[in-house]
């Protein structure tokens, strides 16, 4: 069982440039999230998705999009990067009952935006 | 709306000490509270969490939160700290109505154990 997985770990964008981060979970799981953590600031949900063919915005959506083909990926897209999005990216799942379960964290991303 | 606050940035504390973490938060309707710790580099891990029932919630690794409504607030405790609790710990609240799926994290305190 990996669990939530993540990849690429790190990457450096130049600005206007396009990337997709991805996310994998094999628990089966309906929910799933995206967070973006910037220093002194908490994580901060960018979008979720409560099943396949389902997602909505969370509190900071603005330059990112998702889909949700599969109950097991939930990629998140850049489509023009902006040295504002320079973060650390966490994805995350839960079971049925949504986010009031336990969600289980990816290692995340780290992406350089210059 | 949702939100927590963790008022202190970072908590020291020495090797056998008692730990507490503040936690304060607000919503609107029933919260449903989380703890959960992020090591150097890796991603967040569940520590505990108070849904409804006994006020003192037990979890992972020897913690412990006690929710208080009146006080609004679900500290972190751990009766004798270890070098390897240094870490970053959130705290985390969820307005319990139904279709609310968004968790409000708080900045997150700083834990450093000395030994």
């Amino acid at each position: 069982n990996a669990g939530v997985t993540q990849t690429p770990k790190f990457r450096i964008l130049k600005i206007g440039q396009s990337m997709t981060l991805q996310c994998t979970q094999d628990m089966n799981h309906n929910y799933m999230y995206w967070y973006r953590q910037d220093p002194g600031m908490g994580l901060k949900l960018i979008y979720y998705s409560v099943g396949a063919g389902i997602t909505d915005k969370g509190e900071v959506p603005n330059g990112y999009n998702v889909s949700r083909s599969t109950t097991e990926d939930f990629p998140l897209r850049l489509e023009l990067a902006a040295p504002s999005q320079t973060s650390v990216y966490f994805c995350a799942s839960s079971p049925s009952q949504g986010a009031q379960e336990t969600q289980y964290f990816g290692p995340g991303t780290r992406l350089l935006v210059l | 709306a949702q939100s927590v606050a963790q008022p202190e940035d970072q908590v020291n504390v020495a090797e056998g000490n008692p730990l507490t973490v503040k936690c304060t938060y607000s919503v609107s309707g029933n919260p449903y509270l989380f703890w959960y710790v992020q090591y150097p580099n890796r991603g967040l891990q569940f520590l505990l969490k108070y849904i409804t029932g006994d006020n003192l919630v037990k979890g992972s690794y020897g913690f412990e939160a006690e929710f208080n409504k009146s006080q609004t607030s679900f500290h972190l405790k751990k009766p004798s700290a270890l070098v390897s609790d240094s870490a970053l710990y959130f705290c985390a609240v969820l307005s319990g109505f139904y279709g609310n799926n968004r968790l409000a994290f708080g900045k997150g305190n700083q834990v450093v154990v000395i030994p």
